[in-house]
């Protein structure tokens, strides 16, 4: 079984300041892990991905995440925040070989301050 | 190209009644999934549905039914709905390549509000 565990259920960050969304997973076979971001009223969006390959993978709006086995992490990253970033943020993971199953972390609320 | 359109998006229901969703995937998507999304427990996977089959189920009572048309077309259905059933319904669909990973796109969702 899959798990996924996100740090901080609200986090706070100035305008142009580093975001930092963290995300640990569990599982019992290399996953592959994805973030979206939900906005208010609105379903999910990719944000991106990791299934093989290239550790650092970046996504659109300007994060990126980094893939570390050995810390079973798979943080977001944005280098300068922007008010639009504001919205919740979930982390999932998946097993691979034509599982579709997405288990999600709890979710990140982001606040940007101006 | 068009993309998950699921109907209606709010909807209110009394306890005891049934209720039907409905999700259309993005045209050549072949299989969807559907989500329940509640404050207290998050977002828990209901089912998936794959060429007309149930390929995966998550931990919810049989209350909750679902099924796939040949045109990939998806409904959920809630029997003897609870107070507790009150939620946002989420459907995402997918290609389904192995190689590429899970890559869902999501729906607006479906607001089930039951009184």
């Amino acid at each position: 079984a899959q798990s996924v565990t996100q740090l901080g259920s609200h986090v706070s960050v100035s305008e142009g300041a580093l975001v930092l969304l963290r995300c640990n997973y569990s599982s019992s076979v290399p996953p592959y892990l994805f973030w979206y971001v939900q906005y208010p009223n609105q379903g999910l969006q990719l944000l991106l991905k990791y299934t093989t390959g290239a550790t650092l993978v970046k996504g659109i709006n300007g994060f990126e995440a980094e893939f570390k086995k050995s810390e079973t992490s798979f943080h977001l990253t944005k280098p300068s925040a922007h008010m639009s970033d504001a919205a919740e943020y979930f982390c999932a993971v998946s097993l691979p070989f034509g599982n579709e199953k997405l288990t999600f972390g709890t979710g990140t609320r982001l606040t940007i301050i101006p | 190209k068009a993309g998950v359109t699921q109907t209606p998006r709010y909807l209110i229901k009394t306890r005891g009644q049934q209720v039907t969703l409905s999700c259309s995937p993005i045209s050549g998507h072949r299989s969807v999934s559907w989500y329940q999304q509640t404050p207290g427990q998050g977002l828990q996977f209901l089912f998936e549905y794959f060429s007309e089959t149930q390929r995966n189920k998550g931990n919810f009572p049989g209350r909750f039914s679902g099924r796939q048309f040949s045109n990939s077309r998806s409904e959920m259905n809630v029997s003897t709905l609870e107070l507790g059933d009150s939620a946002l319904y989420l459907c995402a669909s997918s290609l389904a390549v192995a190689e590429r990973g899970t890559e869902a796109f999501f729906g607006q969702g479906t607001r089930l509000t039951v009184v």
